[in-house]
């Protein structure tokens, strides 16, 4: 499984875009990129996943430069309740690997 | 409505005894997973199963037991041998496609503490 580094925290301002890069510079060809949000006492929730260039939903956007060795998720004009941490998993396998994650702390 | 349903939400274990955790299903998903979170960290795998009747050990799975007797169910015993049981259990499923089991679908959590 490819490791992967990202932040351990992150502040910010509600109404501001957060990025958040991961690096991974170890990932196989046929890797994907998938993250996911967990709040206080909750199970993770997917938010996005890509495999190259960019990929949006509706909470986030994901971009994934053409060597692939590192993602940035990006959330759009962020409120106080996207406090929470968010994971950067790498691979294609049932054993996934759930990091310390970045803590992202929006204040008003 | 679908989802993802542990139970209980809070439960104590006293010292020697083996205490099961219940997960339950109903999205239909082949894969079921069961993870361990520590305070401050992120979570760790302890078992998952890809089918009804197999299931393969995780990271950390000493002092764990599961059984997948039907595809709905995955209960999780937290058996004697766990010497540091307290933690905030997960239970997961996902769809077995090549790309589609990245994405898993959690429950709401089970706390285990110990007596």
């Amino acid at each position: 499984l490819a490791k992967t580094t990202q932040p351990i925290s992150m502040d910010s301002y509600e109404g501001q875009e957060v990025n958040i890069t991961c690096s991974h510079n170890n990932i196989a060809t046929n890797d994907y990129i998938t993250w996911y949000q967990q709040f206080p006492s909750q199970g993770p929730r997917f938010i996005i996943q890509g495999y190259k260039t960019k990929v949006t939903n509706e909470v986030a956007s994901l971009f994934i430069p053409a060597d692939r060795k590192s993602s940035t998720l990006s959330l759009p004009r962020v409120s106080l309740s996207d406090t929470a941490v968010y994971y950067c998993l790498v691979g294609v396998d049932y054993k996934l690997s759930f990091g310390a994650g970045t803590t992202v702390t929006v204040r008003a | 409505d679908g989802g993802i349903t542990q139970s209980p939400k809070y439960l104590f274990r006293k010292e020697g005894q083996n205490v099961t955790l219940s997960c339950e299903q109903n999205l239909n998903h082949d894969a079921m997973y069961w993870y361990r979170q520590d305070p401050g960290q992120g979570l760790r795998l302890i078992y998952y199963s890809q089918i009804v009747n197999d299931f393969q050990k995780g990271d950390i799975a000493e002092g764990y037991s599961v059984s997948r007797e039907k595809k709905e169910s995955f209960p999780l015993t937290v058996t004697s041998a766990q010497k540091n049981p307290t933690a905030f259990y997960l239970c997961a499923s996902s769809p077995s496609g090549a790309v589609a089991k990245n994405i898993q679908y959690f429950g709401a959590g089970t706390r285990l503490s110990v007596l």
